[in-house]
């Protein structure tokens, strides 16, 4: 059983468009999170959710628009996509904060 | 040996030799700390974790050394295994809040 689960695995697109991926724990974990991961294995996190509700937001343009539909869920949209956008995107989990996390097997998202 | 610069930094060692890989971490009220392993393709994966009110953890064939004064982290791996080669990050955060930050990461290479 996978514990965290993304779709998809690979994403291409052209500028402009607008895509989500989607994250899916089966840890019963209350927060999730969203990273993203440069070309230089650089991993730089996003938002944070508990119960739902946006804990963390790191100045991440307003084009990013993360929803938690339940706990198990966070899905990530992308509006207006740009060339630096191109990055692998991991979600996470963990049972509290300050807990070890659980990561997703990464979204490799090319913006052409 | 060890190289810094413009990529990841890589450490080669020798098959059946010990590790060590090092990390510097930059908050000083940080009192969680995680170091992950990630594999080509994957999400990072738990290794081990030390708290703040520790300065050595031993897990299986690896060790977590916490300098607090220096506000540093190492990883031991102990007979290094071809399958120990990845990249390694280390984490820490502030138990409470929900922001973990990597550090930059370093690659392990396993020469046979």
């Amino acid at each position: 059983d996978t514990a965290v689960s993304q779709t998809p695995k690979y994403l291409v697109t052209q500028m402009g468009n607008d895509k989500s991926i989607k994250c899916e724990q089966n840890l019963g974990h209350d927060t999730m999170y969203w990273y993203k991961q440069d070309s230089k294995k650089f991993l730089k996190i996003m938002f944070s959710y508990n119960n739902k509700e946006l804990i963390i937001n790191e100045t991440v343009p307003n084009r990013f628009s993360p929803k938690s539909p339940d706990k198990a869920h966070l899905n990530l949209h992308i509006n207006s996509l740009e060339l630096g956008d191109s990055a692998v995107y991991f979600c996470a989990s963990s049972q509290t904060p300050g807990r070890e996390q659980f990561f997703g097997p990464g979204t490799r998202l090319t913006v052409l | 040996g060890e190289s810094v610069g413009l990529h990841l930094p890589t450490l080669s060692v020798q098959e059946g030799d010990n590790s060590i890989i090092n990390c510097a971490y930059s908050n000083s009220a940080s009192d969680y700390f995680i170091w992950y392993k990630q594999e080509s393709g994957k999400g990072p994966q738990f290794i081990i974790d030390i708290r703040s009110n520790m300065d050595k953890r031993q897990g299986q064939r690896v060790t977590v050394l916490l300098n607090k004064t220096v506000k540093h982290l190492s990883l031991q791996i102990a007979a290094t295994q071809p399958g120990d080669s990845a990249v390694y990050f280390c984490a820490e955060t502030l138990s409470g809040t929900y922001k973990y930050i990597f550090g930059t990461g370093t690659r392990l290479k396993v020469l046979a």
